[in-house]
């Protein structure tokens, strides 16, 4: 049974609008939310956190919110580029470091 | 910057076959991780280290094995290869539990079992 979901397998915005990447979780003793990106024949790059005593986190273009309440995590992506196509991986991880990944998310940005 | 390499990454085994699949991280991470990407499933976490021969399992471990003799090298071996173990497998590492929580990715083996 999966921990962390993804329910939308994929995504396309135009360049320059708002891209918004849903996930949800059911493990409350997940304390460390994490969002990779990944293309084609490459591994996942790491690209932003967030600690469970935060609700947001920001870096560039790129926010994390988390609402613990809810266990739910979204990534806004302002403004979306044509370079951000890629697949997103949303993941989470306890104490132990060992982490579960959601099935993803294709972004596709438009020019 | 650092660095995880995995072995190949492409890889056609036969049917029970036993393969070996090796991981090598340069920045003296401690732990190293390893996982099965397939579509729809996301990453899947098949086995973990913490330390020189330490193991444990993940959510998927049946069919599979993992050896870690040195620090910076973490092998997944699958015993008897089957049909169902074709999918992209990917090896991370990451710092000391406490520090920081994030992995570093290889760029994947794609192994196909005829």
């Amino acid at each position: 049974d999966q921990q962390v979901k993804q329910n939308s397998p994929s995504l396309s915005v135009q360049e320059g609008r708002i891209s918004i990447l849903n996930c949800d979780y059911t493990n409350s003793m997940f304390d460390y939310f994490l969002w990779y990106k990944k293309y084609p024949a490459e591994g996942p790059t790491f690209l932003i956190s967030i600690s469970s005593i935060k609700d947001k986190n920001e870096d560039g273009r790129f926010t994390v919110f988390l609402n613990k309440s809810a266990k739910h995590l979204s990534l806004h992506i302002v403004p979306s580029q044509p370079g951000d196509s890629a697949v997103y991986f949303c993941a989470a991880t306890g104490k132990r470091g060992d982490m579960r990944f959601g099935a993803g998310t294709r972004l596709t940005v438009k020019p | 910057d650092v660095k995880v390499t995995q072995s190949s990454r492409y890889l056609v085994k036969r049917t029970g076959e036993k393969v070996f699949l090796e991981c090598v991280q340069d920045m003296d991470h401690e732990n190293m991780f390893w996982y099965r990407q397939d579509p729809g499933l996301g990453l899947r976490l098949i086995y973990f280290s913490y330390d020189v021969k330490m193991k444990e399992k993940g959510d998927i471990p049946e069919g599979y094995s993992v050896s870690r003799e040195k620090k910076e090298r973490f092998s997944l071996i699958l015993e008897s290869a089957s049909t169902n173990q074709t999918s992209m497998y990917l090896c991370a590492s990451s710092l000391s539990l406490g520090i920081s929580y994030e992995q570093y990715f290889g760029p994947g083996t794609r192994l196909t079992v005829t």
